[in-house]
């Protein structure tokens, strides 16, 4: 099957741990892509990758780190010195210029 | 920064009639989306206008594209109640980077 996966689906962290979220797509794009949603909101960027090797920062990376060593893998950090790290994290997939392809999700909560 | 931003926040309508959505931005684009996310899950895409296009269709969908007004719509006719579900439009930026920029979605709910 081909498409994008995200796990976990749900992850528990106390306050001011370094948390990894996983992205993994088969579908040979280039472009990946993490976005944050909050309750009753739309997507905002997070970090965005269009290489290997190569990243750069969206609308809200303070606090998020990332790393594009393969293709296909496009993890994300949340680290300690995200102040509201509580959300639902959205990774996705694209070639350039295209529809972007979706995971399901990660809802990470922190207490 | 948001570009897109939808209109209404929330519509509800009975199954079997139409449904229109808006959608309105700022700055040039490349093109615009419009994605559909049932409630906590990823989203979906729906359909992709390039700015060089008026209207495109897709099954029970179809979407406009006014440049001269920096606005979209999207209809969904003869709504199920499977259509349920909040609906985005994005924009891509003529020049730079393949970001999407999101609204903040129209939350749609079809009554049986």
């Amino acid at each position: 099957d081909g498409g994008i996966t995200q796990s976990p689906k749900y992850l528990f962290r106390k306050e001011g741990q370094n948390v990894t979220l996983s992205c993994e797509q088969n579908l040979n794009h280039d472009a990946m892509y993490w976005y944050r949603q909050d309750p009753g909101q739309g997507l905002r960027l997070i970090y965005y990758s269009q290489i290997v090797n190569d990243f750069q920062k969206g609308d809200i990376a303070e606090g998020y780190s990332v790393s594009r060593e393969k293709k296909e893998s496009f993890p994300l950090t949340v680290t300690s010195a995200q102040k509201n790290p509580t959300a639902f994290y959205l990774c996705a997939s694209s070639i350039l210029n295209g529809e972007q392809y979706f995971g399901p999700g990660t809802r990470l909560t922190v207490t | 920064s948001q570009q897109g931003e939808e209109d209404p926040q929330a519509l509800s309508i009975q199954e079997g009639e139409n449904a229109t959505m808006n959608c309105s931005y700022k700055t040039s684009i490349n093109n615009l989306q419009w994605y559909r996310q049932n409630s906590g899950r990823g989203l979906v895409h729906l359909i992709l206008i390039r700015s060089n296009e008026r209207e495109k269709h897709s099954g029970r969908l179809r979407v406009t594209l006014d440049t001269s007004k920096k606005s979209s719509s999207l209809l969904i006719t003869a709504s199920r109640a499977a259509d349920t579900a909040s609906y985005f439009c994005a924009t891509v930026l003529p020049q730079g980077a393949q970001k999407l920029v999101f609204g903040q979605g129209t939350r749609l709910t079809i009554n049986p």
